[in-house]
């Protein structure tokens, strides 16, 4: 089975601007989540998308915002960047996210905002 | 914070020797697993651990859950330069849900 895949793998931008990332889960899995990893902050949780609907959301304000397709890929954008929106923008799927359904997590998406 | 904490921030061991990581989390959890991290890449699966378990062991990994002191530990022996990573317990909460809290890591050093 194929991984988890994440496109780009690298994005300069600028302030202001806005990005969307994109996320392709393991196939079968219904579940993908987002995550914000920075040195200062660790490993923090976006949100989570469910048979295309919003499932859970973390602390981030509404300039990140997400999606997620019939096919359950996923997409998230973040809109008139900051710098501290820096960051290693990482995806996690899983089955559906009961006790037993591992979560695997795609190689990431480095965000530098200049 | 809802972030979890582990303990040490940072070990460093020789080769062989054992490596013992701990994690704490703060609510009631469905299961917690357990990644590495290499260099700011992304996040190896390493094993999961359901609520209702105590132990559990994959190849030279060996993890612990104690939902009475919500506290997890994650125990690597006979360790080699290869496992010098970052490590991260993540705890997944109640019911069905594909959210996980992460602790803050640990890195560990095995020096050849």
């Amino acid at each position: 089975k194929a991984g988890v895949t994440q496109t780009p793998r690298y994005l300069i931008k600028t302030r202001g601007q806005q990005v969307t990332l994109s996320c392709s889960p393991i196939s079968g899995h219904r579940s993908v989540s987002w995550y914000q990893q920075t040195p200062g902050q660790g490993l923090q949780f976006l949100f989570e998308y469910f048979s295309e609907t919003q499932r859970n959301k973390g602390n981030f304000p509404g300039r990140f915002s997400g999606r997620q397709f019939s096919n359950s890929r996923s997409e998230m954008n973040v809109s008139t960047l900051e710098l501290g929106d820096s960051a290693l923008y990482l995806c996690a799927s899983t089955l559906a996210g009961g006790p037993i359904d591992e979560q695997y997590f795609g190689p990431g998406t480095r965000l530098t905002v200049t | 914070s809802q972030q979890g904490e582990e303990d040490p921030q940072a070990l460093s061991i020789q080769e062989g020797e054992n490596a013992t990581m701990n994690c704490s989390y703060k609510t009631s959890i469905n299961n917690l697993q357990w990644y590495r991290q290499n260099s700011g890449r992304g996040l190896v699966h390493l094993i999961l651990i359901r609520s209702n378990e105590r132990e559990k062991h994959s190849g030279r990994l060996r993890v612990t859950l104690d939902t009475s002191k919500k506290s997890s530990s994650l125990l690597i022996t006979a360790s080699r330069a290869a496992d010098t990573a970052s490590y991260f317990c993540a705890s997944r909460g109640s019911g069905n849900t594909g959210k996980l809290i992460f602790g803050q890591g640990t890195t560990l050093q095995v020096k050849p």
